[in-house]
């Protein structure tokens, strides 16, 4: 059974449009997060989520818009994508403070 | 705040070499440090952990040991393998109430050769 499951694998859009990538966790873990990898592996958090409460919001533009509807999934809606968005995007678990993330496979994003 | 720095990469080594990656960090609070792996196309896996200073992590041969008189936690391995040929990150994690970040490295690339 997959720990963390995002969906889609690869999304290849168009500037300007809206997309939105979705992310389970059937762990039972009550912290969810979204971080970014940038072209050279550099690694980012977006967001953190706690029982459907966002905890971290990193200096991310207003386009970006996590969404937690129960504490086993949160999705991520992007508006008016931009070129510089193109990445690749992780979604992880874990049970609370200092414990191990689980990481989901990643979404490449490519924005064109 | 909190920081995580790696040895520059990336790194080639022939197969049955030994292996060190430096890592070295800073925090505001008491960490728990990480090191996590991601082979070609895949997501992180955590490769291994410690919670509190001298806790030595150990993991498939790798092993990496908290040092806090020198902020470090450097991964080691006697023998590397092709098969461990991935991107290697170094991590911290901070508690702040109830929950905590992860926060990487820049990450080093492995390539091991036959």
């Amino acid at each position: 059974d997959t720990a963390v499951s995002q969906t889609p694998k690869y999304l290849v859009t168009q500037m300007g449009n809206d997309k939105s990538i979705k992310c389970e966790q059937n762990l039972g873990h009550d912290t969810m997060y979204w971080y970014k990898q940038d072209s050279k592996k550099f690694l980012k958090i977006m967001f953190s989520y706690n029982n459907k409460e966002l905890i971290i919001n990193e200096t991310v533009p207003n386009r970006f818009s996590p969404k937690s509807p129960d504490k086993a999934h949160l999705n991520l809606h992007i508006n008016s994508l931009e070129l510089g968005d193109s990445a690749v995007y992780f979604c992880a678990s874990n049970t609370g403070a200092n414990t191990e993330a689980f990481f989901g496979q990643g979404t490449r994003l490519t924005v064109v | 705040g909190d920081s995580v720095t790696q040895m520059e990469g990336p790194v080639t080594l022939s197969e049955e070499a030994f292996l060190t990656i430096n890592c070295t960090y800073t925090a505001t609070g008491y960490p728990s440090l990480f090191w996590y792996v991601q082979y070609p196309g895949e997501g992180l896996q955590l490769l291994l952990k410690a919670t509190k200073a001298d806790d030595k992590g150990s993991n498939k041969g790798f092993e990496a040991t908290y040092r806090k008189e020198t902020t470090s936690f450097h991964l080691e391995k006697g023998s590397v393998q092709v098969s461990d040929s991935a991107v290697y990150f170094c991590a911290l994690s901070v508690r702040t109430g109830a929950n905590s970040k992860l926060t990487f490295g820049k990450g080093i690339t492995l390539s091991v050769r036959p």
